[in-house]
């Protein structure tokens, strides 16, 4: 079955750049969602189709794919974007969700 | 505005049925799938399922077929995830999410706010 491989954690300091990876087999024309979670509250969806941003999700969050590995770049990272953080993709008519990252700003 | 409400928090014993719901509003019920997310304490998410309540197209994620079931209800916009004997280790939250559905692609745009079982003996 298809898999999404995320790293258990990343760490950042206020202001600067995290990066969050997520490597799947083969990308091929599948399409990824990243899904940001914090401590008792459900998932909200801040990036989809690869890049775009919902309405109401801050600029500082953008996507992007390269290759086998899909990037979650938060930007001028916050406090408050302290949570974990799911890939998620559309594989044979079934959705498949990373692992997750806990992304710890410090 | 879309919103998804689920029932609340169920306390089971192994072995007992149980069906939780998620109501939602804001938009038209039957023209959006709906899918079924479990989170176990401490864990990541684990997609269960979807329906489309249309015409009840249920597709479900091979870890949970067989074990749950997925339905939905036209007339009361709202959608069941069901279970005839619990086991302890369906102990979890469980959300349901709307999705937008492609061939290449799926995401859950709009979120209920979970509903925790237990069950325990």
């Amino acid at each position: 079955s298809y898999e999404l491989t995320q790293p258990p954690s990343v760490s950042v300091s206020p202001g600067q750049t995290a990066s969050i990876t997520c490597a799947g087999e083969t990308w091929g024309d599948k399409f990824v969602s990243w899904y940001q979670q914090k401590p008792g509250q459900s998932p909200l969806l801040v990036i989809y189709l690869d890049y775009k941003r919902p309405s109401g999700i801050p600029e500082r969050f953008s996507g992007s794919t390269s290759g086998n590995t899909a990037t979650l770049t938060i930007s001028g990272t916050q406090p408050m974007d302290e949570a974990e953080y799911y890939c998620q993709a559309w594989d044979t008519k079934a959705v498949i969700f990373g692992g997750g990252t806990k992304l710890t700003v410090l | 505005e879309v919103q998804l409400v689920q029932s609340g928090a169920e306390v089971k014993k192994p072995g007992e049925s149980l069906r939780i719901s998620c109501k939602v509003s804001g938009y038209t019920f039957s023209t959006y799938w709906i899918g079924w997310v479990r989170q176990l304490p401490g864990k990541g998410l684990e997609w269960m399922g979807i329906i489309y309540p249309g015409d009840s197209d249920v597709r479900y994620s091979p870890s949970f077929q067989g074990q749950v079931i997925i339905s939905a209800d036209k007339s009361i916009n709202t959608t069941y995830l069901q279970w005839s004997s619990l086991q302890a280790s369906d102990s979890a939250m469980y959300y349901c999410a709307r999705h937008q559905i492609g061939y290449t692609f799926a995401y859950g745009d709009s979120w209920g706010q979970g509903t925790l079982v237990t069950a325990s003996s």
